[in-house]
């Protein structure tokens, strides 16, 4: 399967902004999403694990969610701040297979 | 925890390097462990992922044969022996915690060390 997310999305600071990952085949609930954030440099944390669970130190601005009905899963970011400005990719598994999505680079101006 | 990777390089079509990756923090033993690699301008594409034991290894079609990974649990370190390299596996190469094999999910990341395959 693959996952497609848009290229990118752009928003001002202080509003909201979802990004859209795509499963083409197979239910998106049928195995677990995750996002990882990619700030200019390279460095990568993980923002979103288990569809909609944060991992400590990640800001409750940061959300997920999927939705069955699109067979997609979504990344959820409010009050954005211009340190959001990063590229994000969702990634989830199945039989040992690692997938991740295209990546979408969020612009925040 | 703290993932160390190095090893990278410049290397000719056909050769070999191999990449390590050093973890500290952490029961190195109770944890998957994976390759991810980012090609210039492109996005994140998983390599391989070993079990915490060893003995369960996975690689990407795009390696299937060509790329070994293994982990030294003494040494708290986990390899990446790549032959046969590619012009197109130019990238940088991440190391990354598998929190669990099943649910498939990556906690921790290295900064990453970046592999140039050239003539």
């Amino acid at each position: 399967f693959t996952l497609t997310q848009p290229h990118s999305v752009s928003e001002s600071p202080g509003m909201t902004v979802t990004i859209s990952c795509t499963r083409s085949s197979g239910s998106i609930a049928s195995n677990y999403v995750q996002w990882y954030q990619q700030r200019p440099g390279g460095s990568l944390i993980t923002v979103i694990f288990e569809d909609d669970q944060r991992p400590p130190g990640v800001p409750d601005r940061f959300s997920g969610s999927i939705d069955s009905a699109s067979n997609s899963a979504s990344l959820i970011i409010s009050g954005l701040k211009t340190e959001d400005d990063a590229d994000y990719f969702c990634q989830s598994s199945d039989n040992f297979l690692w997938v991740f999505g295209g990546g979408t680079k969020l612009t925040v101006l | 925890v703290q993932l160390v990777e190095s090893g990278g390089g410049l290397v000719q079509p056909g050769g070999s390097l191999r990449l390590s990756c050093s973890t500290s923090g952490f029961m190195f033993s109770s944890y998957g462990m994976a390759w991810v690699r980012q090609a210039p301008g492109k996005g994140l594409e998983w390599v391989s992922t070993i079990s915490g034991s060893g003995s369960s290894k996975y690689y990407a079609d795009s390696v299937k044969g060509r790329f070994t990974t293994s982990r030294d649990l003494s040494k708290n370190t986990l390899f990446l022996q790549m032959n046969t390299l590619r012009a197109e596996d130019t990238a940088q190469y991440y190391c990354a915690r598998v929190v669990h094999m099943i649910k498939g999910n990556f906690d921790f990341w290295g900064q990453g060390t970046q592999v140039t395959v050239s003539s």
